[in-house]
């Protein structure tokens, strides 16, 4: 069964460092998504990606962060200069369409660890 | 706006018992609602969802769920628990009011099984 891999699975970096996470989606979805958890709290919507650009982002995604698909299977997350705040798991979901009652596929995330 | 309250951080069930596990949303739209669960150093897998037509939705691995509207609840039961439940359970809302897709979710509740 097709599924979203992330890689790498761990990462520490110290803060003020870049940090790209990788995720390849299911190959025929056409949307992306990235969220965040930080440890004891909920799973946050981060941003959404569609047709190569932000469909959507959240507060949370301010100019620190950027998403790209470089190529056809590839979709990042970049922090350019990473905060203590930011260690968290990051998971990666794609989807076929969007629409409300559309199912979301999500990888097995990555955990930052910023110190 | 949307949101999702998780009573219970950690439920206890010994295995052969009722699982319960509890979610209410809060939705300024009629709601579509969603159970994922994460096994240890696994993603986010779809348990069930709720968008329209009965209100007791059957899911994976025996669970289900009932909408109430007027209790605003989602929540999540399996007559019999198994060792294997045992994971992590996140309730979400969808809020698709912007055209593109985005899940709310609740803290989660982690769901311990004894024998």
């Amino acid at each position: 069964e097709p599924e979203v891999t992330q890689t790498p699975s761990h990462q520490v970096t110290q803060m003020g460092q870049e940090v790209i996470l990788r995720c390849v989606p299911i190959s025929n979805h056409l949307y992306f998504y990235w969220y965040r958890q930080i440890l004891g709290q909920k799973v946050e919507f981060l941003v959404s990606f569609y047709n190569n650009e932000i469909s959507e982002k959240s507060e949370i995604f301010d100019d620190q962060f950027s998403v790209e698909r470089p190529d056809g299977s590839n979709f990042t997350l970049k922090i350019r200069s990473t905060k203590l705040e930011d260690s968290a798991m990051y998971f990666c979901a794609s989807s076929p369409i969007t629409g409300g009652s559309e199912t979301q596929y999500f990888g097995p995330g990555t955990r930052l660890l910023v110190l | 706006a949307q949101s999702v309250t998780q009573l219970g951080s950690h439920v206890s069930v010994s295995e052969g018992a009722l699982v319960l596990l509890r979610c209410n949303y809060s939705s300024s739209v009629p709601p579509y609602l969603f159970w994922y669960v994460q096994y240890p150093n696994q993603g986010l897998q779809l348990l069930l969802k709720y968008t329209t037509g009965a209100t007791l939705v059957k899911g994976i691995n025996g669970f289900e769920a009932e909408f109430k509207k007027s209790e605003t609840s989602f929540h999540l039961t399996k007559p019999s628990a198994h060792m294997s439940d045992a994971a992590e359970y996140f309730c979400a809302v969808s809020d698709h009011r912007g055209g593109f897709q985005k899940l709310v979710f609740g803290t989660g509740t982690r769901l311990l099984v004894s024998p």
